[in-house]
């Protein structure tokens, strides 16, 4: 069965350190990765995807199969950065099982 | 120009009763779901949706119907809510049934009295 694991619930950083939120999965298929974030009183949205390897916002986040992690990491938090961040592994049948989520604070 | 939009935004209901959630897309996207986000911030999927084939999550009880009228619609209907269905529910849409970007709507927040 599929399982997506975030093991914090909180982390708090200051502007402009390093930020690394985790994310580990545990899948018999071909992963298809994703981490969709949801700012105060806005809908989810997608931040990133594994398969278009790019960066957003200043995220960056890389499949590591041999860990079965899906990391997501900024060099510069910045203050607009706090939100509730998602890791999510989407399944064959296009299904998006989410982790319990990060809520990220980043403090002035 | 929203692209996923849902009614109501907030619903209050005493136990026992039936409601709907309606969601409403209009991006093209063939495929829809539902999912639900607990108090914890949990979110899991309930249900997904593409053209004919409905695809449930077993662990949704059947009080929980998913309806769709047309492909740019996906109401949820819920029979005789409990207590433990007070959450906030998102209807999100993708464009096929592969591995695309789901675009969420706003979300419904429950709350069973």
């Amino acid at each position: 069965a599929q399982r997506v694991t975030q093991p914090e619930k909180l982390l708090s950083v200051f502007k402009g350190a390093p930020v690394e939120l985790k994310c580990n999965y545990s899948y018999s298929g071909s992963p298809e990765l994703f981490w969709y974030v949801q700012y105060s009183r806005q809908r989810l949205q997608l931040l990133l995807r594994h398969i278009s390897r790019e960066s957003i916002k200043g995220f960056t986040a890389d499949l590591n199969k041999g860990e079965t992690s899906f990391h997501l990491k900024k060099p510069f938090a910045q203050e607009e950065d706090s939100a509730m961040y998602y890791c999510a592994l989407m399944t064959g049948a296009n299904n998006l099982f989410f982790g319990t989520g990060t809520r990220l604070t980043v403090i002035p | 120009d929203t692209a996923v939009s849902q009614t109501p935004k907030y619903l209050v209901t005493q136990m026992g009763n039936d409601k709907s959630i309606k969601c409403e897309q209009n991006l093209g996207h063939d495929t829809m779901y539902w999912y639900k986000q607990d108090s914890k911030k949990f979110l899991k999927i309930m249900f997904s949706y593409n053209n004919k084939e409905l695809i449930i999550n077993e662990t949704v009880p059947n009080r929980f119907s998913p309806k769709s009228p047309d492909k740019a619609h996906l109401n949820l209907h819920i029979n005789s809510l409990e207590l433990g269905d007070s959450a906030v529910y998102f209807c999100a849409s993708s464009p096929g049934a592969g591995p695309d970007t789901q675009y969420f709507g706003p979300g419904t927040r429950l709350t069973v009295l």
